[in-house]
């Protein structure tokens, strides 16, 4: 089925652990985005990418690790997870026009 | 920079009546805005989107939007409400990487 697909969709995790979360997308989208959502702060950017090889910061980048070997793929890695990582995070794509963004259906990770 | 505000964390309305759901917007061009919408536990869909041409933006479910460039604002409107309508509303505007700027979100409450 084409689109984008999150995994896990839970995690469980403890702190000072590295855990990866996954995305994948099917549209050949040039660009992918990951935010957090926290009660308060609708959506932040922590990173995003152009296209392959090519990623930067957004506005929450600390404590975040991200690569982009192949165009359909964007791993967000938390190298030693902490308690104020514990949140909702999705993944997006969009074209290189921006003229429609897809999202994740999200991961909700729990750092104990 | 780009951002948005939205006026109200919280908004309750009747089932049948209007409902109002207020953003504002700052840029130094003309933006990309949209609309998202959060059903509990779930992913985010895109409700409507404007991008430069027709200011008053019909989108799905019966939602519209009105670009308002004298006011800064992109408020959202439906004339009325379902109980289906109860989730969270995200009002985003685009940057000029593309990144998408979350609005902190907007609860509508739906009572029968």
């Amino acid at each position: 089925d084409a689109g984008i697909t999150q995994s896990p969709r839970y995690k469980i995790t403890e702190t000072g652990r590295q855990v990866t979360l996954m995305c994948h997308q099917t549209w050949s989208h040039s660009y992918m985005f990951w935010y957090r959502q926290d009660l308060g702060h609708g959506l932040r950017l922590i990173y995003y990418s152009a296209a392959a090889d090519i990623t930067d910061k957004g506005e929450v980048p600390d404590g975040y690790v991200v690569s982009r070997s192949k165009t359909e793929n964007f791993p967000l890695t938390l190298e030693s997870a902490t308690r104020s990582q514990t949140s909702v995070y999705f993944c997006a794509s969009s074209d290189w026009m921006f003229t429609g963004y897809t999202f994740g259906s999200g991961t909700r990770l729990t750092v104990v | 920079a780009q951002s948005v505000t939205q006026l109200d964390s919280h908004v309750s309305v009747s089932e049948g009546t209007p409902v109002l759901l207020r953003c504002n917007y700052s840029s130094s061009y003309s933006p990309s805005l949209f609309w998202y919408v959060q059903h509990p536990n779930k992913g985010l869909q895109l409700l409507l989107k404007y991008t430069s041409a027709a200011t008053l933006v019909k989108g799905i479910n019966g939602f519209e939007a009105e670009f308002k460039k004298s006011e800064t604002s992109f408020h959202l409107t439906k004339p009325s409400a379902h109980m289906s309508d109860a989730a969270e509303y995200f009002c985003v505007v685009s940057d000029v990487q593309g990144n998408l700027i979350f609005g902190k979100g907007t609860k509508l409450s739906v009572k029968p």
